[in-house]
C-alpha cells in the first residue's frame, strides 16, 4: 500500500529565510504525481507544487521549489524567503497516476514563521 | 480565479439525524471527489465520483454514505444516520484531468454531530 510520511510535526523559520520541509513515501509504481498542499487557518486546501515523478528535473514555483528524489522515494519542499503568510500546515501527497487515482497524505507539517 | 464552492461552511447535527453537505465544483470539471479532515489528524480520502458514477471509494465511505451530482452542476454528499465520530471537516473537490495536476479543493464543511 502507499503511505506518505512526514517526519516533522512542526518548523519553524525567520521571515526571509529558506525553510525545507521533508517528506518521504512508499510506492511500488513507477509513474505517479507528488504534490504538497497548503492549509492556513482558513483550512482551505491549496496547491502549492506538483511533480510528475517521470520528470528528472525539480518542479518551481516562484519561491517554493522541490527536492524530488525518485530512488530514495523523497519529496521535499523548499520554501525561500520565507514570508509571514506561508504559516500553515503543509501537506505532502501522493497520487498513482490513475485518472481517478486519489489523493494519499502525509500527516502534515506546521510551520511557523517568526517576525 | 474560478473557485469550488461548498455550503455550509459550518453545520451542527443532532447524532442519527441525516446531513447534505453540499458542493459546486468548477464548471468545465469532470471529476470529483470528497475527502475528510478529523481535527488535528490527515486528510482521508472518502470517495471519488466520474461520469455520473463512483469511481472509487475508500473503507470509510460506508452505506451509511453516499454521493449524488443530481442537476448537472451540484454534487452532494448524504449521511444518513450522523455518528459522534463523524465529526470532521469535509472538503470538496473536482478537477479537469483526474489524478494528474491535483485538484482544487473547496473551503469544507465542518461537520460537528452532538
Amino acid at each position: 500500500a502507499q503511505t506518505v510520511t512526514q517526519s516533522q510535526p512542526e518548523m519553524s523559520v525567520q521571515e526571509a529565510e529558506t525553510v525545507t520541509l521533508s517528506c518521504t513515501y512508499d510506492t511500488s509504481e513507477s509513474d505517479y504525481y507528488l504534490f504538497w498542499y497548503k492549509q492556513p487557518p482558513s483550512r482551505q486546501m491549496i496547491l502549492v507544487i506538483r511533480q510528475e515523478a517521470y520528470k528528472q528535473q525539480n518542479a518551481t514555483e516562484n519561491r517554493f521549489s522541490v527536492n524530488f528524489q525518485k530512488a530514495a522515494k523523497s519529496f521535499s519542499l523548499k520554501i525561500s524567503d520565507s514570508q509571514l503568510g506561508d504559516a500553515a500546515m503543509y501537506f505532502c501527497a501522493y497520487n498513482y497516476g490513475g485518472s481517478q487515482g486519489n489523493l494519499i497524505f502525509g500527516k502534515g507539517t506546521k510551520l511557523s514563521v517568526k517576525p | 480565479e474560478p473557485e469550488v464552492t461548498q455550503t455550509p461552511s459550518h453545520q451542527v447535527t443532532q447524532m442519527g439525524q441525516e446531513v447534505i453537505l453540499r458542493c459546486v465544483p468548477i464548471s468545465n470539471h469532470l471529476y470529483f471527489y470528497w475527502y475528510r479532515q478529523i481535527l488535528g489528524q490527515k486528510v482521508e480520502f472518502l470517495v471519488s465520483f466520474y461520469n455520473n458514477e463512483i469511481s472509487e471509494k475508500s473503507e470509510i465511505f460506508d452505506d451509511q454514505f453516499s454521493v449524488e451530482r443530481p442537476d448537472g452542476s451540484n454534487f452532494t454528499l448524504k449521511i444518513r444516520s450522523t455518528k459522534l465520530e463523524d465529526s470532521a471537516m469535509y472538503f470538496c473537490a473536482s478537477s479537469v484531468w483526474g489524478g494528474y495536476y491535483g485538484y482544487t479543493f473547496g473551503s469544507g464543511t465542518r461537520l460537528t454531530v452532538v
